[in-house]
Protein backbone atom coordinates (compact mmCIF):
# COMPACT_ATOMS: atom_id res chain seq x y z
CA UNK A 1 0.00 0.00 0.00
CA UNK A 2 0.76 3.65 -0.02
CA UNK A 3 3.54 4.55 2.25
CA UNK A 4 4.67 8.22 3.20
CA UNK A 5 8.12 8.83 4.96
CA UNK A 6 8.71 11.97 6.52
CA UNK A 7 11.99 14.08 7.92
CA UNK A 8 13.29 14.95 10.36
CA UNK A 9 11.26 13.71 13.53
CA UNK A 10 12.07 16.77 15.57
CA UNK A 11 13.37 20.39 13.62
CA UNK A 12 14.83 22.79 16.03
CA UNK A 13 15.26 25.76 14.48
CA UNK A 14 16.40 29.39 15.81
CA UNK A 15 13.59 32.57 15.23
CA UNK A 16 14.01 33.58 12.11
CA UNK A 17 15.78 31.03 10.26
CA UNK A 18 14.30 28.43 7.89
CA UNK A 19 12.96 25.36 8.44
CA UNK A 20 12.91 22.45 6.17
CA UNK A 21 10.60 19.02 6.34
CA UNK A 22 11.03 16.56 3.55
CA UNK A 23 8.73 13.79 2.26
CA UNK A 24 8.78 10.94 0.45
CA UNK A 25 5.83 8.51 -0.84
CA UNK A 26 5.52 5.51 -3.23
CA UNK A 27 2.58 5.66 -5.15
CA UNK A 28 3.13 7.49 -8.29
CA UNK A 29 -0.50 7.58 -8.94
CA UNK A 30 -1.13 10.36 -6.04
CA UNK A 31 -2.01 13.50 -6.99
CA UNK A 32 -2.59 15.73 -3.96
CA UNK A 33 0.25 16.49 -1.58
CA UNK A 34 -0.90 18.52 1.49
CA UNK A 35 0.53 19.69 4.91
CA UNK A 36 -1.17 19.79 8.00
CA UNK A 37 0.16 22.14 11.00
CA UNK A 38 -1.30 20.41 14.29
CA UNK A 39 -1.18 22.54 17.58
CA UNK A 40 -1.30 20.83 21.11
CA UNK A 41 -4.85 19.80 21.58
CA UNK A 42 -6.33 20.68 18.24
CA UNK A 43 -6.81 18.93 15.00
CA UNK A 44 -4.78 19.84 12.12
CA UNK A 45 -5.01 22.51 10.28
CA UNK A 46 -4.20 22.47 6.41
CA UNK A 47 -1.58 25.05 5.74
CA UNK A 48 -0.64 24.68 2.04
CA UNK A 49 -1.19 22.04 -0.37
CA UNK A 50 0.26 20.99 -4.17
CA UNK A 51 -1.17 19.12 -6.90
CA UNK A 52 0.97 17.37 -9.76
CA UNK A 53 0.35 19.28 -12.32
CA UNK A 54 2.76 22.02 -10.63
CA UNK A 55 6.00 22.10 -8.86
CA UNK A 56 6.32 24.49 -6.36
CA UNK A 57 3.34 26.87 -4.37
CA UNK A 58 3.95 29.62 -2.42
CA UNK A 59 1.97 31.31 0.20
CA UNK A 60 3.72 34.37 2.30
CA UNK A 61 6.44 32.78 3.96
CA UNK A 62 5.27 29.06 3.17
CA UNK A 63 6.10 26.81 0.24
CA UNK A 64 5.76 23.60 -0.77
CA UNK A 65 7.82 21.92 -3.58
CA UNK A 66 6.95 18.86 -5.23
CA UNK A 67 9.10 16.27 -7.26
CA UNK A 68 7.32 13.32 -9.16
CA UNK A 69 9.71 11.93 -10.89
CA UNK A 70 12.20 11.04 -7.83
CA UNK A 71 8.32 11.33 -5.60
CA UNK A 72 9.16 13.54 -3.03
CA UNK A 73 7.91 16.86 -1.44
CA UNK A 74 9.00 19.31 0.83
CA UNK A 75 7.37 22.23 2.95
CA UNK A 76 9.73 25.08 3.56
CA UNK A 77 9.00 27.79 6.17
CA UNK A 78 10.92 31.24 5.97
CA UNK A 79 11.44 33.47 8.48
CA UNK A 80 10.05 31.30 11.82
CA UNK A 81 8.13 32.85 14.29
CA UNK A 82 7.51 31.69 17.60
CA UNK A 83 4.15 30.59 16.72
CA UNK A 84 5.47 27.99 14.26
CA UNK A 85 6.12 25.69 16.69
CA UNK A 86 3.86 22.76 16.57
CA UNK A 87 3.65 19.52 14.92
CA UNK A 88 3.90 19.02 11.03
CA UNK A 89 2.01 16.34 8.42
CA UNK A 90 2.77 15.45 5.25
CA UNK A 91 -0.17 13.62 3.25
CA UNK A 92 -0.67 12.15 0.11
CA UNK A 93 -3.32 10.38 -1.37
CA UNK A 94 -6.07 11.29 -4.39
CA UNK A 95 -8.98 9.95 -1.74
CA UNK A 96 -8.40 9.32 2.08
CA UNK A 97 -5.17 10.48 3.29
CA UNK A 98 -2.05 8.41 4.07
CA UNK A 99 -0.05 10.89 6.19
CA UNK A 100 3.85 10.97 7.69
CA UNK A 101 4.46 10.30 11.03
CA UNK A 102 4.92 13.95 11.71
CA UNK A 103 8.04 16.49 12.04
CA UNK A 104 7.49 18.80 15.96
CA UNK A 105 9.12 22.50 14.95
CA UNK A 106 10.63 23.98 17.76
CA UNK A 107 11.75 27.51 17.36
CA UNK A 108 13.98 29.16 19.72
CA UNK A 109 13.85 32.40 20.99
CA UNK B 1 -19.76 29.60 10.08
CA UNK B 2 -19.03 26.72 12.12
CA UNK B 3 -16.10 24.53 11.45
CA UNK B 4 -16.19 20.56 12.04
CA UNK B 5 -17.77 19.43 15.60
CA UNK B 6 -17.00 16.24 17.25
CA UNK B 7 -18.44 15.45 20.45
CA UNK B 8 -18.21 14.28 23.24
CA UNK B 9 -14.20 15.69 23.54
CA UNK B 10 -13.24 13.74 26.25
CA UNK B 11 -14.12 9.81 27.04
CA UNK B 12 -13.14 7.06 29.34
CA UNK B 13 -14.23 3.60 28.54
CA UNK B 14 -13.64 -0.03 30.17
CA UNK B 15 -11.72 -2.53 28.07
CA UNK B 16 -15.01 -4.66 26.59
CA UNK B 17 -17.09 -1.55 26.49
CA UNK B 18 -18.34 0.13 23.44
CA UNK B 19 -18.48 3.38 22.46
CA UNK B 20 -19.71 5.75 19.83
CA UNK B 21 -18.37 8.99 18.76
CA UNK B 22 -20.09 11.99 16.79
CA UNK B 23 -19.23 14.34 13.74
CA UNK B 24 -21.17 16.95 12.31
CA UNK B 25 -19.19 18.08 9.07
CA UNK B 26 -19.25 21.59 8.11
CA UNK B 27 -22.36 22.62 6.21
CA UNK B 28 -22.40 21.67 2.74
CA UNK B 29 -19.70 19.21 2.95
CA UNK B 30 -20.60 15.76 1.55
CA UNK B 31 -17.71 13.84 2.41
CA UNK B 32 -16.78 12.81 5.87
CA UNK B 33 -13.59 10.38 6.92
CA UNK B 34 -12.40 9.42 10.84
CA UNK B 35 -9.18 8.89 12.02
CA UNK B 36 -7.54 7.22 14.57
CA UNK B 37 -4.18 9.39 15.93
CA UNK B 38 -2.10 7.69 18.19
CA UNK B 39 0.37 10.01 20.73
CA UNK B 40 2.92 10.66 18.39
CA UNK B 41 1.98 9.33 15.05
CA UNK B 42 0.47 10.60 12.30
CA UNK B 43 -3.00 9.66 11.80
CA UNK B 44 -4.40 6.98 10.79
CA UNK B 45 -7.53 6.08 7.95
CA UNK B 46 -10.34 4.29 9.56
CA UNK B 47 -13.32 5.15 7.08
CA UNK B 48 -14.33 7.75 4.51
CA UNK B 49 -18.29 8.21 3.85
CA UNK B 50 -19.28 10.78 0.95
CA UNK B 51 -23.17 10.84 -0.15
CA UNK B 52 -23.97 8.29 2.52
CA UNK B 53 -22.19 5.78 1.23
CA UNK B 54 -18.96 4.02 2.30
CA UNK B 55 -16.01 5.27 0.38
CA UNK B 56 -13.31 3.79 1.71
CA UNK B 57 -11.85 1.64 4.67
CA UNK B 58 -8.81 1.50 6.31
CA UNK B 59 -7.13 -1.22 8.16
CA UNK B 60 -8.89 -1.28 11.51
CA UNK B 61 -10.77 -4.35 12.47
CA UNK B 62 -14.35 -5.33 12.31
CA UNK B 63 -15.24 -4.19 15.66
CA UNK B 64 -15.08 -0.55 13.97
CA UNK B 65 -18.02 0.41 12.34
CA UNK B 66 -19.40 3.98 11.42
CA UNK B 67 -22.23 5.33 9.17
CA UNK B 68 -23.50 8.49 7.63
CA UNK B 69 -26.70 10.32 8.13
CA UNK B 70 -29.13 12.23 5.51
CA UNK B 71 -28.09 15.22 6.99
CA UNK B 72 -24.40 14.12 6.49
CA UNK B 73 -23.43 13.71 10.25
CA UNK B 74 -21.54 10.84 11.05
CA UNK B 75 -20.97 8.49 13.65
CA UNK B 76 -18.07 5.80 14.83
CA UNK B 77 -18.67 3.05 16.44
CA UNK B 78 -15.87 0.56 18.03
CA UNK B 79 -17.19 -2.72 20.27
CA UNK B 80 -15.33 -4.91 22.59
CA UNK B 81 -13.01 -1.53 23.41
CA UNK B 82 -9.25 -2.99 23.78
CA UNK B 83 -6.30 -0.63 25.66
CA UNK B 84 -5.11 -0.21 22.18
CA UNK B 85 -7.68 1.61 20.90
CA UNK B 86 -7.04 4.45 23.22
CA UNK B 87 -6.08 7.66 20.88
CA UNK B 88 -7.96 10.96 19.85
CA UNK B 89 -10.07 10.39 17.07
CA UNK B 90 -10.31 13.08 14.29
CA UNK B 91 -13.42 13.76 12.29
CA UNK B 92 -12.47 15.63 8.57
CA UNK B 93 -15.21 16.98 6.34
CA UNK B 94 -14.55 18.07 2.70
CA UNK B 95 -16.63 19.57 0.09
CA UNK B 96 -15.73 16.60 -2.53
CA UNK B 97 -14.41 12.98 -2.40
CA UNK B 98 -10.56 13.47 -3.64
CA UNK B 99 -8.03 15.32 -3.99
CA UNK B 100 -9.44 18.54 -1.60
CA UNK B 101 -9.34 20.11 1.79
CA UNK B 102 -10.11 18.29 4.31
CA UNK B 103 -10.92 20.09 7.62
CA UNK B 104 -10.52 18.32 10.85
CA UNK B 105 -12.81 18.77 14.10
CA UNK B 106 -10.81 19.26 17.33
CA UNK B 107 -10.99 15.55 18.17
CA UNK B 108 -12.40 13.20 20.33
CA UNK B 109 -9.43 11.44 23.34
CA UNK B 110 -10.34 8.26 23.85
CA UNK B 111 -9.07 6.34 27.01
CA UNK B 112 -9.36 2.40 27.67
CA UNK B 113 -8.88 1.36 31.25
Amino acid sequence: GENVEQHPSTLSVQEGDSAVIKCTYSDSASNYFPWYKQELGKGPQLIIDIRSNVGEKKDQRIAVTLNKTAKHFSLHITETQPEDSAVYFCGTGNYQLIWGAGTKLIIKP
Amino acid sequence: DAGVTQSPTHLIKTRGQHVTLRCSPISGHKSVSWYQQVLGQGPQFIFQYYEKEERGRGNFPDRFSARQFPNYSSELNVNALLLGDSALYLCASSLLLMNTEAFFGQGTRLTVV
